[in-house]
C-alpha cells in the first residue's frame, strides 16, 4: 500500500494563508490524492481530491506535482475553525473506497 | 437529511460482554465502512460493505463482526469486549464503490461511538 508522510504538526496565524505539506513517493499512476480533516470531537470531514491537476473548491486549493509524489493543500485565509488534524490520503492496495488514515498534520491557528 | 447517524454515543463495557454499535444513513450510499480511533493515532479501517449482504474486512477485523442486511443501516458486533477495544469508533460512508482506478466518492462520516472496556 502506498503510504503518506505529513509533519506532525503546523501553525498558522488567523487570515493568513497556510500549505500543508504531503508526500506520498510511492503512489500508483491510478490512485487519487485525498484529503480530509477532523475538527476536534467530530468525525473527519472530506475536503478535496485530486488526481493529477490542481484542484480548487470552496474549501481549499490542491496543489499536485508534476510528478505526483507530493501535492500541497493549501488554506488561502485560515481562521480559528480551520484548526483541526489535515489528513492527506491514499487508497488502500488501490480501492479507491478503502481510504488510510495515517496521523496527519495537526494544525493550530493563532488569533 | 441525517446523514451518517450513530448510537449510542458513548458506552462502557466490562471485559466479555457483547454489544453492537449501530450506523444508520439516510443518503442510499451502497457504501459504508467501521474505523476505530485510537489516542494520537490516525483512523484503522475494521470491516467495510459495498451493497446490502456484502462485506469484507479491513485492515483490523479481529474480534468484531458486521453484517449489512439493508442499505441503510450497518451495526458493529463485539462478540466479547477486550480492553483494547477500548476507541472511539466512527462509521462512514459514500454513495458508491469503484474498483481500482476510479475515483469513489467521498466519505460521510458520524460523530462516533467512544467504547470504553474495563
Amino acid at each position: 500500500d502506498a503510504k503518506t508522510t505529513q509533519p506532525n504538526s503546523m501553525e498558522s496565524n488567523e487570515e493568513e494563508p497556510v500549505h500543508l505539506p504531503c508526500n506520498h513517493s510511492t503512489i500508483s499512476g491510478t490512485d487519487y490524492i485525498h484529503w480530509y480533516r477532523q475538527l476536534p470531537s467530530q468525525g473527519p470531514e472530506y475536503v478535496i481530491h485530486g488526481l493529477t491537476s490542481n484542484v480548487n473548491n470552496r474549501m481549499a486549493s490542491l496543489a499536485i506535482a508534476e510528478d505526483r509524489k507530493s501535492s500541497t493543500l493549501i488554506l488561502h485565509r485560515a481562521t480559528l475553525r480551520d484548526a483541526a488534524v489535515y489528513y492527506c490520503i491514499l487508497p488502500r492496495g488501490g480501492s479507491q473506497g478503502n481510504l488510510i488514515f495515517g496521523k496527519g498534520t495537526k494544525l493550530s491557528v493563532k488569533p | 437529511n441525517a446523514g451518517v447517524t450513530q448510537t449510542p454515543k458513548f458506552q462502557v463495557l466490562k471485559t466479555g460482554q457483547s454489544m453492537t454499535l449501530q450506523c444508520a444513513q439516510d443518503m442510499n450510499h451502497e457504501y459504508m465502512s467501521w474505523y476505530r480511533q485510537d489516542p494520537g493515532m490516525g483512523l484503522r479501517l475494521i470491516h467495510y460493505s459495498v451493497g446490502a449482504g456484502i462485506t469484507d474486512q479491513g485492515e483490523v477485523p479481529n474480534g468484531y463482526n458486521v453484517s449489512r442486511s439493508t442499505t441503510e443501516d450497518f451495526p458493529l458486533r463485539l462478540l466479547s469486549a477486550a480492553p483494547s477495544q477500548t476507541s472511539v469508533y466512527f462509521c462512514a460512508s459514500s454513495y458508491s464503490y469503484y474498483p481500482e482506478g476510479s475515483y469513489n466518492s467521498p466519505l460521510h462520516f458520524g460523530n462516533g461511538t467512544r467504547l470504553t472496556v474495563t
